[in-house]
């Protein structure tokens, strides 16, 4: 099972909005709504941000935001700040023997 | 509070094996899917595997059937995650995390251990 398609880095300047997209295929993204989104801090335990596409867990800011659209799942983040610096990952369940799969990461810079 | 805790770092040679503990605390340990997820140096997150922790079920990435083994003692509340015949690839930082869903997976890990070192070198 290949990774999902991430892009390798983003940035913007705080106060901006900026979106990761994640894309799969119709036998992961595109077929389920099982798709989540860490926030990883070097030396740091992931953070889970967004769950089956487009909830937000308890604590996390309503800056952060997800959808889908066909294979391809997108964080969008609003109002940057400086603390949103981070490791960016996507998941998605494959349905396949390997049920769960990451994209390759993205990398955040907040200019 | 809700937490897992990871045994430390260790050093094997290849070929060797590891057993990672990951200690739950906060929580009914046998409610929830325990998910393994790997980070090598310079790269992205890789899953593992799960165990229901009632059950004992299992379900792992292709790409480790064979050689790794996930079990968990709920007397204690732990889990943990052996992987057998060691190379200098599997070097990488290994994390537990709990989903968040009661007893189902659904790939949303919301509570995750500190993460243990393992450095595989002859």
């Amino acid at each position: 099972q290949s990774a999902l398609t991430q892009p390798a880095s983003v940035s913007g300047s705080p106060g901006q909005s900026i979106t990761i997209s994640c894309t799969g295929t119709s036998s992961d993204v595109g077929r389920f709504n099982y798709v989540s989104w860490y926030q990883h801090h070097p030396g740091k335990a992931p953070k889970l941000m967004i769950y089956e596409v487009n909830n937000r867990p308890s604590g996390v800011s309503n800056r952060f935001s997800g959808s889908k659209s066909g294979n391809t799942a997108s964080l969008t983040i609003s109002g940057l700040q400086a603390e949103d610096e981070a490791d960016y990952y996507c998941n998605s369940y494959t349905g396949s023997s390997t049920s769960w799969v990451f994209g390759g990461g993205t990398k955040l810079t907040v200019l | 509070q809700v937490q897992l805790v990871q045994s430390g770092a260790e050093v094997k040679k290849p070929g060797a094996s590891v057993k990672v503990s990951c200690k739950a605390s906060g929580y009914t340990f046998t409610d929830y899917y325990m998910h393994w997820v790997r980070q090598a140096p310079g790269q992205g997150l890789e899953w593992m595997g799960w165990i229901n922790a009632d059950s004992g079920g299992t379900n792992y990435a292709q790409k480790f059937q064979g050689r790794v083994t996930m079990t968990r003692d709920t007397s204690i509340s732990t889990a943990y995650m052996e992987l057998s015949r060691l190379r200098s690839d599997d070097t990488a930082v290994y994390y537990c995390a709990r989903d968040r869903e009661y007893s189902r997976s659904t790939g949303a890990l919301d509570i995750w251990g500190q993460g243990t070192v393992v450095t595989v070198s002859s």
